[in-house]
């Protein structure tokens, strides 16, 4: 009965390569988030999507790519990884981006080690 | 730029005690203040949220008391138990992006048996 599902939960692997993570959500939600959260465990917002509509771009380097084939997946590419993208992403969803109170439902995250 | 400051980055509460964790925030326009806890290796999860409109919410043992003119806001957790222990983020957003939310710095929670 996963809510929001992430896979892998671990990725270990050399700079420079590119990898993906993957995120589905069984809730029925219409908005999805990737969060990256550091050693310091700050967490902070990457990208946004509504209804397959990308609605929040943070400043991310553009080696970040996500995408949402259809509204319950939403997907995370990163080309050409390095040292500094080693962090716990966190792939997150709600009923809808557009209500101010409605609660953000998080996976378990994904810890990406870049050696 | 910070624009949800929390305090303390760690606490360590004795069992029963009340754990208080501080947050201040600089945009006046934020109209939402959620509160969310993370056990390791999990991801966050809502604990517990406040409008601006009221100056204290309850949950249980869990109450936020808010000060809009200060621009603060905090969590008290009363009687802790050690099943409290986590890192606690509090947040902040507004309705011109509500799908933002700007989470502080997140204080690690330890409640000793």
């Amino acid at each position: 009965d996963t809510a929001v599902s992430q896979t892998p939960k671990y990725l270990v692997t050399q700079m420079g390569n590119d990898k993906s993570i993957k995120c589905e959500q069984n809730l029925g939600h219409d908005t999805m988030y990737w969060y990256k959260q550091d050693s310091k465990k700050f967490l902070k917002i990457m990208f946004s999507y509504n209804n397959k509509e990308l609605i929040i771009n943070e400043t991310v380097p553009n080696r970040f790519s996500p995408k949402s084939p259809d509204k319950a997946h939403l997907n995370l590419h990163i080309n050409s990884l390095e040292l500094g993208d080693s962090a716990v992403y966190f792939c997150a969803s709600s009923l809808s981006g557009r209500s101010l109170y409605n609660e953000q439902f998080f996976g378990p995250g994904t810890r990406l080690t870049v050696l | 730029q910070q624009q949800v400051k929390q305090s303390p980055q760690s606490l360590i509460v004795q069992k029963g005690g009340i754990s208080i964790i501080n947050c201040a925030y600089e945009n006046t326009a934020f109209d939402y203040f959620p509160w969310y806890q993370q056990f390791p290796g999990k991801g966050p999860a809502l604990l517990i949220a406040i409008r601006p409109d009221v100056s204290e919410k309850k949950e249980g043992r869990f109450t936020i008391s808010f000060n809009k003119s200060a621009k603060q806001f905090s969590l008290h957790i009363m009687d802790s138990q050690p099943g409290d222990s986590a890192t606690y983020f509090c947040a902040a957003s507004t309705l011109s992006s509500a799908s933002k939310i700007i989470f502080g710095s997140g204080t690690r929670l330890s409640i000793r048996p």
